[in-house]
């Protein structure tokens, strides 16, 4: 089935520094991606829409500063937390949507960041 | 805002006991859910899909309920093994966009051997 992988799997970075997570579509081309933000023992609550070829659309009260998202190419999709602060350290998911016609997405194993 | 939310935060089972976790959803616009199983440190994986003009769906061990007059979805996992231990969400979506997913607060289930 489709994959999707996500680079870093973890990472640990100190308080004012950026910080990069990559999202890849392995054997699918993904116009459209999805990122999630997941908090301990809480849900997925999206963040932004990546469009590959244009500007990402960010959910309401999701800084578009802070994290800028880049969908350079089909299978590319990256989250950069800039300055980033303890309260960012989370659990990050990317998703893309199934191109097979199933109305299915297929979500990255997470990057767990942690600001210090 | 509206959104998707879970009954219970947790549920613990007997190993080959049926499993029922519940959803509320209140967007009546709704009209395509789905259950994702998450494993502790990885993404969610997909387990069953429903749409609105549906009422029940089954998959292998696992048939979701929908009860459009109540807005409640249900996840039953027949004869409950320990890899069905997990965090489960429902999600939905409404609208032309099947993609944008909102997800409900989560039931971890635990198996007891």
């Amino acid at each position: 089935g489709a994959v999707v992988s996500q680079h870093p799997s973890w990472v640990i970075c100190k308080s004012g520094t950026s910080v990069k997570i990559e999202c890849r579509s392995l054997d699918f081309q993904a116009t459209t991606m999805f990122w999630y933000r997941q908090f301990p023992k809480q849900s997925l609550m999206l963040m932004a829409t990546s469009n590959e070829g244009s500007k990402a659309t960010y959910e309401q009260g999701v800084e578009k500063d802070k994290f800028l998202i880049n969908h350079a190419s089909l299978t590319l999709s990256t989250l950069t937390v800039t300055s980033a602060h303890p309260e960012d350290s989370s659990f990050y998911i990317c998703s893309a949507p199934s191109t097979s016609g199933r109305n299915e997405q297929y979500f990255g194993p997470g990057t767990r960041l942690t600001v210090t | 805002g509206e959104s998707v939310g879970l009954h219970l935060p947790t549920l613990s089972v007997q190993e080959g006991d049926n499993s029922i976790i519940n959803c509320a959803y209140s967007n009546s616009a709704s009209d395509y859910f789905i259950w994702y199983k998450q494993e502790s440190g990885k993404g969610p994986q997909f387990i069953i899909d429903i749409r609105s003009n549906m009422d029940k769906r089954q998959g292998q061990r696992v048939t979701v309920l929908l009860n459009k007059t109540v807005k409640h979805l249900s996840l039953q996992i027949a004869a409950t093994q320990p890899g069905d231990s997990a965090v489960y969400f429902c999600a939905e979506t409404f609208g032309s966009n099947d993609y944008k997913l909102s997800f409900g607060a989560g039931t971890t289930v635990t198996v007891r051997a």
